[in-house]
């Protein structure tokens, strides 16, 4: 079954509005989780590194302040979409990392800011 | 992590082999290679991974050459619901292939089996 949880599956919202989506490990725990973002037929392109307990590490060219991402727990991260405007349309996806098994995805979080 | 290179497309019949190439001409010694798929509006899924013996797992087997170089994925009787975005990601893994990394993804193979 699955092992990383996503939440929710698709979000509607219009421009000007924050979206938070949630990624959560099942029966694991997971002090590092991973973002992407996905844009229609392209690949995935890493976000940020959320790690527990600390900030997270953004990668080049993603805005943090934007972007907000927060791993209160070891099960549990939360990317939030902030002030979202129709170019952030996209398709989101979590992963997380178990020890002594590769990398986990969760089914991803369809975004359309109108 | 080392680069890799796949075929953009690949067909195969249903019930047939399919077999997916990738180069890895770069992979350093200590790189695992990992293979990944993409079903339509889905997230990654895991497939396969090895550091240098052929792997083989219910979903697939994985033929890694001596050099290391290359690998190719094999799905044995290919079906519809393995239509997708196949990933062959290269990095370092630790002792078992744990991956506490980030993933870096290309743009992959698209596989379609049609009847």
């Amino acid at each position: 079954g699955a092992v990383v949880s996503q939440h929710p599956s698709w979000v509607i919202c219009k421009s000007g509005t924050s979206v938070k989506i949630e990624c959560r490990s099942l029966d694991f725990q997971a002090t590092t989780m991973f973002w992407y973002r996905q844009f229609p037929k392209q690949s995935l392109m890493l976000m940020a590194t959320s790690n527990e307990g600390s900030k997270a590490t953004y990668e080049q060219g993603v805005e943090k302040d934007k972007f907000l991402i927060n791993h209160a727990s070891l099960t549990l991260s939360t990317l939030t979409v902030t002030s979202a405007h129709p170019e952030d349309s996209s398709f989101y996806i979590c992963s997380a990392a178990r020890v002594n098994s590769p990398l986990h995805f969760g089914n991803g979080t369809r975004l359309t800011v109108t | 992590d080392a680069k890799t290179t796949q075929p953009p497309s690949m067909d195969c019949a249903e019930g047939r082999a399919a077999n997916l190439p990738c180069n890895h001409s770069t992979i350093s010694g200590n790189e695992y290679v990992y293979w990944y798929r993409q079903i339509h509006s889905q997230g990654p899924q895991y497939i396969i991974h090895g550091l240098k013996n052929n792997e083989t797992n219910e979903m697939a087997s994985l033929i890694i050459t001596e050099d290391r170089k290359s690998s190719t994925l094999i799905l044995p009787h290919a079906t519809l619901r393995d239509t997708a975005v196949y990933y062959c990601i290269v990095r370092v893994g630790l002792a078992g292939g744990t991956s506490y990394g980030k993933l870096t993804f290309g743009q992959g193979t698209i596989l379609t089996v049609h009847p």
